[in-house]
């Protein structure tokens, strides 16, 4: 069965701290992985995908086929960082619909 | 000028009712989504179109009907509402699995209360 799993609900750090959303999902086929962000009061957005290989925001996430990862890192966190981060796998052969992690909501303090 | 625009943003009202939550594109998109964001966040998947037609239908009870007369829109009507129907409601489209990398742009969210 398709499945993505955020380990924690919560994760709190430091402004200027390194931090890292954990995402592991378990899934059969060649896996499509995003990551969307929904700020507070704002619409839940794009954040990055895999396939672009892209840093958006100073946030990076590889694939680990591995480990069936996909966790998102920044090295540095800003207050503006804080929000709502979920992990989603694309399954192509269903219709494309997205299956999203329970989310996990980073808060950045000063 | 909303590439995903959903109405109403609120919607108060009684167990037992009827109502109905509009979504709009205008980007284009062959395919709409509507997901559920329940009291803990989780997002989950109810239905999809792909112009039109109905693609996805997850285990949602027959009280939820999504209609799609185009495929700039999907509307999803709800019958005999109940406590549990309480969330937030999104919208969302995309160019479509058949595209590529299948990117969602969601609507800002209906939050639905029934009392």
């Amino acid at each position: 069965a398709q499945r993505v799993t955020q380990p924690e609900k919560l994760l709190s750090v430091f402004k200027g701290a390194p931090v890292e959303l954990k995402c592991n999902y378990s899934y059969s086929g060649s896996p499509e992985l995003f990551w969307y962000v929904q700020y507070s009061r704002q619409r839940l957005q794009l954040l990055l995908r895999h396939i672009s290989r892209e840093s958006i925001k100073g946030f990076t996430a590889d694939l680990n086929k591995g480990e069936t990862s996909f966790h998102l890192k920044k090295p540095f966190a800003q207050e503006e960082d804080s929000a709502m981060y979920y992990c989603a796998l694309s399954v192509y052969n269903q219709g494309g619909k997205l299956i999203f992690g329970q989310g996990t909501e980073l808060s950045v303090k000063p | 000028d909303t590439a995903v625009s959903q109405t109403p943003k609120y919607l108060v009202t009684q167990m037992g009712n009827d109502k109905s939550i509009k979504c709009e594109q205008n980007l284009g998109h062959d395919t709409m989504y509507w997901y559920k964001q329940d009291s803990k966040k989780f997002l989950k998947i109810m239905f999809s179109y792909n112009n039109k037609e109905l693609i996805i239908n997850e285990t949602v009870p027959n009280r939820f009907s999504p209609k799609s007369p185009d495929k700039a829109h999907l509307n999803l009507h709800i019958n005999s509402l109940e406590l549990g129907d309480s969330a937030v409601y999104f919208c969302a489209s995309s160019q479509g699995p058949a595209s590529g990398a299948n990117v969602l742009t969601f609507g800002a969210g209906s939050r639905l209360t029934v009392l």
